[in-house]
């Protein structure tokens, strides 16, 4: 058990819809990293916050949104999703956000677009 | 922008054999960190091994060692003793130590290899 915790497990749900992706850090880290695994790109990096802001941003769309609240827990909001969007979505943390310090990934929350 | 190259995208070994993956890189960067990641097919992503670029020495977890080849550029993980529950898909990982983008230590993955052990 990494610590992270990712809610829900699975996702289900139709083209043009609203999802919101919860993830509870380990308990003392200030960073947040969200990452996409889709089976054409693989793992890629969206975006990063720390300790309330948002620090980077990667390969993410602009349909896509996430914040980092007062108790550390992050929200990915995806929005008029699309097919492409199926992929397997992963929170990690980290204790402060430098290089040295490992990343911990929670389980992932699969999300399945109909 | 640093790449991670897996050129293996399969590799199957034999219960108690040893087995090797490669992991090649890309950075014009002299401090970094590397990482194996192990994903079973439960689908966490576990964390196996650490490198950081300054050390020369090749880190050692249990059954997990890596060989750090600097100037190659080169990060592969040897597994020995195979046991069953080493089968997974394996990522190597690159981390920047300075960040990007004003500070962030994103890890860049490669595609991965999927490791298969035969009993």
């Amino acid at each position: 058990d990494s610590g992270v915790t990712q809610t829900p497990k699975h996702l289900i749900t139709a083209t043009g819809q609203r999802v919101t992706l919860r993830c509870s850090p380990r308990s003392g880290d200030l960073s947040v990293y969200w990452y996409q695994q889709s089976l054409d790109q693989g793992l890629q990096f969206l975006i990063q916050y720390y300790n309330g802001e948002e620090r980077a941003k990667g390969n993410i769309l602009e349909r896509f949104s996430a914040q980092q609240f007062p108790d550390l827990h992050s929200e990915l909001n995806l929005s008029s999703l699309e097919l492409g969007d199926s992929a397997l979505y992963f929170c990690a943390s980290s204790v402060d956000g430098r290089a040295r310090q490992p990343q911990h990934f929670g389980d992932g929350t699969r999300l399945s677009i109909l | 922008a640093q790449t991670v190259t897996q050129s293996q995208p399969e590799m199957s070994v034999q219960e108690a054999e040893t087995v090797t993956l490669s992991c090649t890189y890309d950075t014009s960067e002299s401090d970094y960190y590397l990482f194996w990641y192990k994903q079973p097919p439960s689908r966490q992503m576990i964390l196996v091994i650490r490198q950081e670029a300054y050390k020369q020495q090749n880190a050692t977890e249990n059954r997990f060692s890596v060989n750090f080849q600097k100037a190659a550029k080169s990060f592969s993980l040897k597994i020995s003793d195979s046991q069953l529950g080493d089968a997974a898909m394996y990522f190597c990982a690159y981390r920047s130590a300075y960040g990007t983008q004003g500070g962030s230590e994103k890890l860049v993955f490669g595609k991965g290899t999927k490791l298969t052990v035969n009993p």
